[in-house]
């Protein structure tokens, strides 16, 4: 199968603008979390979703947003763009299978904010 | 609070020489935890889950409750065992949902020649 996809790989944009990200999960998998790592606070949890649906939300500020499609797929936004966004986004992917909550991640989208 | 301690910011060891990443968490119930691997300029991947109990490229990791501790374990250490290693502790959001990953910060594995 082939892995998490996520588009585009590399972003520059300018403060105050805002911007889309996708993310293709492993055919089958119902379940894509997003994560944003950066050198200072490591990797955090953004978001969950699941059917369409956002089960789970991590502590950041409602500029961060996001979506899935029925067939998965899933963007995140974030308005107002803020220097301190700059980051590396992460998706994974999740079976739910076996009640395990294992998750595979996309290569990422390096987002510079200047 | 739902937390992933990892004590080393690197490890550096020769290799053959047995290696142990530390891991210590704080979760109220019971945890389900994880090892990821990221060798450099690869994607993050799943090395463990401690419910498998399977051993995977040679490492192990064992989870006790009592210590809060899933550290992960390799006898002979390999220079291709040079990566950052993440614990990881799936964690219980609103819902009942565990679709959330609480991740360390990380240690980076050096294995010297």
């Amino acid at each position: 199968k082939a892995g998490v996809t996520q588009t585009p790989r590399y972003l520059i944009k300018t403060r105050g603008q805002q911007v889309t990200l996708s993310c293709s999960p492993i055919s089958g998998h119902r379940s894509v979390s997003w994560y944003q790592q950066t050198p200072g606070q490591g990797l955090q949890f953004l978001f969950e979703y699941f059917s369409e649906t956002q089960r789970n939300k991590g502590n950041f500020p409602g500029r961060f947003s996001g979506r899935q499609f029925s067939n998965s797929r899933s963007e995140m936004n974030v308005s107002t763009l803020e220097l301190g966004d700059s980051a590396l986004y992460l998706c994974a992917s999740s079976p739910l299978t076996g009640g395990s909550y294992e998750q595979y991640f996309g290569p990422g989208t390096r987002l510079t904010v200047t | 609070a739902q937390r992933v301690t990892q004590p080393e910011k690197l490890l550096s060891v020769f290799k053959g020489a047995p290696v142990e990443l530390k891991c210590n968490y704080s979760y109220s119930g019971s945890p389900e935890l994880f090892w990821y691997v990221q060798y450099s300029r690869q994607r993050l991947q799943l090395l463990l889950r401690h419910i498998s109990r399977e051993s995977i490229k040679g490492f192990t990791a064992d989870l006790n409750k009592g210590e809060t501790s899933f550290h992960l374990k390799k006898p002979f250490a390999q220079e291709e065992d040079s990566a950052m290693y993440y614990c990881a502790l799936s964690g219980r959001g609103y819902g009942g949902s565990q679709g959330n990953l609480i991740f360390g910060k990380g240690t980076k594995l050096s294995v010297k020649p």
